[in-house]
């Protein structure tokens, strides 16, 4: 089955650093989508992206779909930042989401 | 709108016993999904729906079960309980399955001893 990996796992910036996540993904997808999981467990959506880039307020985000990869772009981090980032890919013919293993995000004041 | 809802929130069982995990939504999506999270790892895909009356196994599907009556309610059950089955459980829904914007419920954790 497809494999989908983030990087770097984890990641530790000082409030106003910027960021750069990688989602790789092995396989040709339909659908990938950034959440954030907060400290209390909650996940949010960031973006829905199979393609190209968007941009909401200090994140961004752009999928390569045929390299395969996608990046989420986090400027001027803020203490709220910190969680865990998942991205989650819908391979070509199936309706199964497959999440990769996430990166958390500590930001220090 | 209410958005996705689980119930109970924490539930604690013993081995062997059998429990349903509900989630419901009010956007009249039609696609619906259940997914484990284990600690420190990403989300893994138990079963979904992409329409009423039709499901489909996931990543993980052995020791549950799943129904599609309606659009709106998409139960889980446990059929018996096993310490493997400790984990935080999310629903989520989207419009379709196709192509569109996943919306998580609040999670449901559950230890089984």
């Amino acid at each position: 089955g497809i494999q989908v990996e983030q990087s770097p796992p984890d990641l530790i910036l000082q409030e106003g650093a910027n960021s750069t996540l990688r989602c790789n993904f092995s396989d040709s997808v339909n659908n990938l989508q950034w959440f954030h999981q907060n400290p209390w467990g909650q996940l949010i959506n960031l973006f829905y992206i199979p393609s190209g880039t968007k941009q909401n307020g200090r994140l961004s985000a752009t999928t390569v779909a045929t390299e395969r990869y996608s990046l989420l772009y986090i400027s001027s981090s803020q203490t709220t930042d910190s969680g865990v980032y998942f991205c989650a890919v819908r391979p070509s013919g199936t309706y199964k989401y497959i999440f990769g293993t996430g990166t958390r995000l500590k930001v220090l004041a | 709108n209410a958005g996705v809802t689980q119930t109970p929130k924490f539930q604690v069982l013993k081995t062997g016993q059998s429990m349903t995990l509900q989630c419901a939504q009010d956007m009249n999506h039609e696609y619906m999904s259940w997914y484990r999270q284990d600690p420190g790892m990403g989300l893994r895909l138990i079963h979904y729906s992409v329409g009423a009356g039709i499901t489909d196994q996931g990543e993980v599907p052995n020791g549950y079960n799943v129904s599609r009556s309606t659009t709106e309610d998409f139960p889980l059950r446990l059929l018996s309980a096993a310490p493997s089955q400790t984990s935080v459980y999310f629903c989520a829904s989207s419009y379709s399955g196709g192509g569109d914007t996943q919306y998580f419920g609040p999670g449901t954790r559950l230890t089984v001893l």
